[in-house]
């Protein structure tokens, strides 16, 4: 099955830095998503990316299909920034999760 | 608005009992999803389904068994609870398989004792 990667697995943080998070995947996909899994265990919708660029505030991704992979990028880093950030491929009607990046952002 | 609803949000098993999680939504989506969440890891596909009557098996389906007899429900039966079940499990819908935003229930945490 597909294979996917994100990379780092956990990142430290002071509150005001930016950010980049990677997911890689080993084959093509009809789609992609990023999540953030607050502390309390919610999964919000932070994009739904299958290929190129999009922004909400602080927060932008960047899905390259032809390359299998997808940046998550986030910019002045806030404490609620902190949590799970997950991606997750849809392919052939499954939908696989990263293992995450867990980010802690320090005040 | 409800989005997808997943009942009872806490249940503690004794192991051996049977038990069954409730997922509905309200969107009319045809694709719904079942996850489980161990702590500290990411999330693992039980189940899908793909519209009415028509299931399918995730990355992790042993010991669980699902249905789908509306579009609206997707409910995940665990006959013989074990320890290793003990977990966070997310219900998950979507409208168009190849193109549609997954949305998420707030998750029914079990504990096996």
């Amino acid at each position: 099955g597909i294979q996917v990667e994100q990379s780092p697995p956990d990142l430290i943080l002071q509150e005001g830095a930016n950010s980049t998070l990677r997911c890689n995947f080993s084959d093509s996909v009809n789609n992609l998503q990023w999540f953030h899994q607050n502390p309390w265990g919610q999964l919000i919708n932070l994009f739904y990316i299958p290929s190129g660029t999009k922004q909400n505030g602080r927060l932008s991704a960047t899905t390259v299909a032809t390359e299998r992979y997808s940046l998550l990028y986030i910019s002045s880093s806030q404490t609620t920034d902190s949590g799970v950030y997950f991606c997750a491929l849809n392919r052939d009607d499954k939908i696989i999760f990263g293992k995450g990046t867990r980010l802690h952002i320090l005040p | 608005n409800a989005g997808v609803t997943q009942t009872p949000k806490f249940r503690i098993l004794k192991i051996g009992q049977s038990m069954t999680l409730q997922c509905a939504q309200d969107m009319n989506h045809n694709y719904m999803y079942w996850y489980r969440q161990d702590p500290g890891m990411g999330l693992k596909l039980i189940y899908y389904s793909v519209g009415a009557g028509i299931t399918d098996k995730g990355e992790v389906p042993n010991g669980y068994n699902v249905s789908r007899s509306t579009t609206e429900d997707f409910p995940l039966r665990l006959e013989l609870a074990a320890p290793s079940q003990t977990s966070v499990y997310f219900c998950a819908s979507t409208g168009r398989g190849y193109t549609g935003e997954l949305f998420f229930g707030e998750g029914s945490r079990l504990t096996v004792l």
